[in-house]
């Protein structure tokens, strides 16, 4: 049963243009959230997060929405890059389980 | 440089022939896992591990066990690989169990084919 879900499973946009990542999650005990970039041949690095507390987190081109009522939040890159061009996770963890639950990832292909 | 390590990184076999992969962190980290991914999966958890001698099977235990002997080292082990194995792994580490304030290093990845 997936816990976090990513939909749209690829994604293609025009160098500069904004890029926006969708994930829902059906554990309403998550309180930290998470997006991961993947490279092609490497593993997963941390890209940015949020807390459950927050509606919003923002670290350069890269920002984080989080909507608790609905169970959803988002990751907005602006502009995109083509070294943007990766698979992105969204994760999500509860505190006190010593658990980390991914989506399937979403792979993002930025036009030049 | 801080970083997490696997080996190999690469490894074809045959079913049953028993293989482990080796995973190992210089952070001084605490927490441990294995998570494996598959294509429309994305990343399941396997195993982690709290501490030295404490570990939990994640989302999809069966066919692997793990040892945590000492702090910087976490194998997987396959004691009779089977074709539904072949993966690709990744081994993580964090200071923190899950995403608060800490996040997961990730290893480089083992892709692991089972004939």
């Amino acid at each position: 049963d997936q816990q976090v879900k990513q939909n749209s499973p690829s994604l293609s946009v025009q160098e500069g243009r904004i890029s926006i990542l969708n994930c829902d999650y059906t554990n309403s005990m998550f309180d930290y959230f998470l997006w991961y970039k993947k490279y092609p041949a490497e593993g997963p690095t941390f890209l940015i997060s949020i807390s459950s507390i927050k509606d919003k987190n923002e670290d350069g081109r890269f920002t984080v929405f989080l909507n608790k009522s609905a169970k959803h939040l988002s990751l907005h890159i602006v502009p995109s890059q083509p070294g943007d061009s990766a698979v992105y996770f969204c994760a999500a963890s509860e505190s006190g389980n010593n658990r980390l639950a991914f989506g399937k990832g979403n792979q993002v292909v930025v036009i030049p | 440089e801080a970083q997490v390590t696997q080996n190999p990184r690469y490894l074809i076999t045959v079913t049953g022939k028993k293989l482990t992969v080796t995973c190992s962190q210089n952070m001084n980290h605490e927490y441990m896992s294995w998570y494996r991914q598959d294509p429309g999966l994305g990343l399941r958890q396997i195993y982690y591990s709290m501490n030295v001698e404490v570990t939990d099977k994640g989302d999809v235990p069966e066919g692997y066990k793990v040892s945590r002997k000492e702090k910087r080292n976490f194998p997987l082990i396959l004691e009779s690989p089977s074709p539904n194995q072949t993966s690709l792994y990744f081994c993580a580490s964090s200071l923190t169990p899950g995403g608060a304030p800490d996040t997961q290093y990730f290893g480089p990845g083992t892709r692991l084919t089972v004939l």
